[in-house]
């Protein structure tokens, strides 16, 4: 178990619907990191959220937006999703940036 | 062309042979990190690196800044090694780009 916790695990949806997908980082760590895996693109950052506030965008689509809550953890939405958002969406976080990161296990989404 | 590339693209040896991954890079980064994941699709951290070298076990991570060039190292190579090594550039603000992975193949 790293310390970071990602849910779900799993998840199967339709096109056109709309998930969320939660990070819990490691306790003490106040930045969090979205990154996407998929098949073609390889690992990709989002987005990256420290102690509430957006710190840096990456190729995040505008069909998705996430946040980070005052208990800092955070959500990914997802909304009119497409065939090609089926990926392994992973978190991350770190206290600083400065002394690595922590990844979770990841969240394996399906879009049929 | 690739912000970080890294070579080879697959690599497959015989236990206990010493490994070489190498990372180029072409952006600004304030640090250059080494990940694994295995095959289950977890990601760990291996290291940080913003100069110099580091070792951890068997492993071994060393960064050249003026040539933007940095390599991983295995030595006495094992099975349970096989996995994606990827290097990534870091930048300061938080975001990360990844090079395209390597897939090491650690024969028993």
């Amino acid at each position: 178990d790293s310390g970071v916790t990602q849910t779900p695990k799993h998840l199967i949806t339709a096109t056109g619907q709309r998930v969320t997908l939660r990070c819990s980082p490691r306790s003490g760590d106040l930045s969090v990191y979205w990154y996407q895996q998929s098949l073609d693109q390889g690992l990709q950052f989002l987005i990256h959220y420290y102690n509430g506030e957006e710190r840096a965008k990456g190729n995040i689509l505008e069909r998705f937006s996430a946040q980070q809550f005052p208990d800092l953890h955070s959500e990914l939405n997802l909304s009119s999703l497409e065939l090609g958002d089926s990926a392994l969406y992973f978190c991350a976080s770190s206290t600083t940036g400065r002394y690595g990161y922590t990844f979770g296990s990841g969240t394996r989404l399906t879009v049929v | 062309k690739n912000e970080v590339e890294q070579s080879p693209q697959n690599l497959t040896a015989q236990e206990g042979e010493f490994i070489t991954i190498n990372c180029s890079y072409s952006v600004g980064i304030s640090a250059l990190h080494w990940l694994q994941q295995h095959p289950g699709g977890g990601i760990v951290s291996l290291f940080m690196l913003s100069s110099g070298k580091k070792k951890h076990g068997r492993l071994i991570a060393t960064i050249n800044i003026q040539e933007k060039h940095s390599s991983l190292h295995i030595t006495a190579s094992h099975p349970r090694d096989s996995a994606v090594y990827i290097c990534s550039g870091g930048t300061s603000y938080g975001k990360l780009t990844f090079g395209q992975g390597t897939i090491l193949t650690v024969h028993p």
